[in-house]
């Protein structure tokens, strides 16, 4: 079993419909990172962190340090929100990060 | 600011071959990773560095070896390319508080 699990791995919604991208992970940490692959492209961190909700634009992180799990909102998607978005814990105690496989968004139009 | 640059961005090795994989960050970061992306596997961590002069093995680190010379620079070597090794690698840095940057990727072959 990945000690980083996504949910759901591919996911297709009409533009303006609200997501919710989902991770678990069964490792103590020190934080947890979403991060955007654009298809061909590279790598962009969205949110770092290790309690609470943050916010930027249209993108909402959450995380439940209890749970172990963490989600990612995102309203009123748009086509341009396609892509492949990434959840990376940070292992407590060290500099190393774990990541999910990924969960491949398509926003159709 | 560059952040992180990676060269080359692609290269096609015929087995046996060797080549170094260059990163550079103008961050003062003092960490730096090696990834490789292969489809349907999350990243995996190669070799770390904590700071110049130092390296550290992650998680699939046979037939790769790195340096960390200059503080902005992180090599990642491959001395006899096997076919195994055809993935797409990612080179990242980070500094306090460890939020990660990210090159864009070298898109390697081997044949």
């Amino acid at each position: 079993k990945n000690e980083v699990e996504q949910s759901p791995q591919n996911l297709t919604a009409q533009e303006g419909e609200f997501i919710t991208i989902n991770c678990s992970y069964s490792v103590g940490i020190s934080a947890l990172h979403w991060l955007q692959q654009h298809p061909g492209g590279g790598i962009v961190s969205l949110f770092m962190l290790s309690s609470g909700k943050k916010k930027h634009g249209r993108l909402i992180a959450t995380i439940n340090i209890q749970e172990k799990h963490s989600s990612l909102h995102i309203t009123a998607s748009h086509p341009r929100d396609s892509a492949v978005y990434i959840c990376a814990v940070r292992s407590e105690g060290t500099y190393k990060y774990i990541f999910g496989t990924g969960t491949r968004l398509k926003v159709l139009a | 600011n560059a952040g992180v640059t990676q060269t080359p961005k692609f290269r096609v090795l015929k087995t046996g071959q060797s080549m170094t994989l260059l990163c550079a960050q103008d961050m003062n970061h003092e960490y730096m990773y090696w990834y490789r992306q292969d489809p349907g596997m999350g990243l995996r961590l190669i070799h770390y560095s904590v700071g110049e002069g130092t390296t550290a093995k992650g998680e699939v680190p046979d037939g790769y070896n790195v340096s960390r010379l200059k503080k902005q620079n992180f090599l990642l070597g491959l001395e006899s390319a096997a076919p195994s090794q055809t993935s797409v690698y990612f080179c990242a840095s980070s500094g306090y508080p460890y939020e990660q940057y990210f090159g864009p990727g070298t898109r390697l072959t081997v044949t």
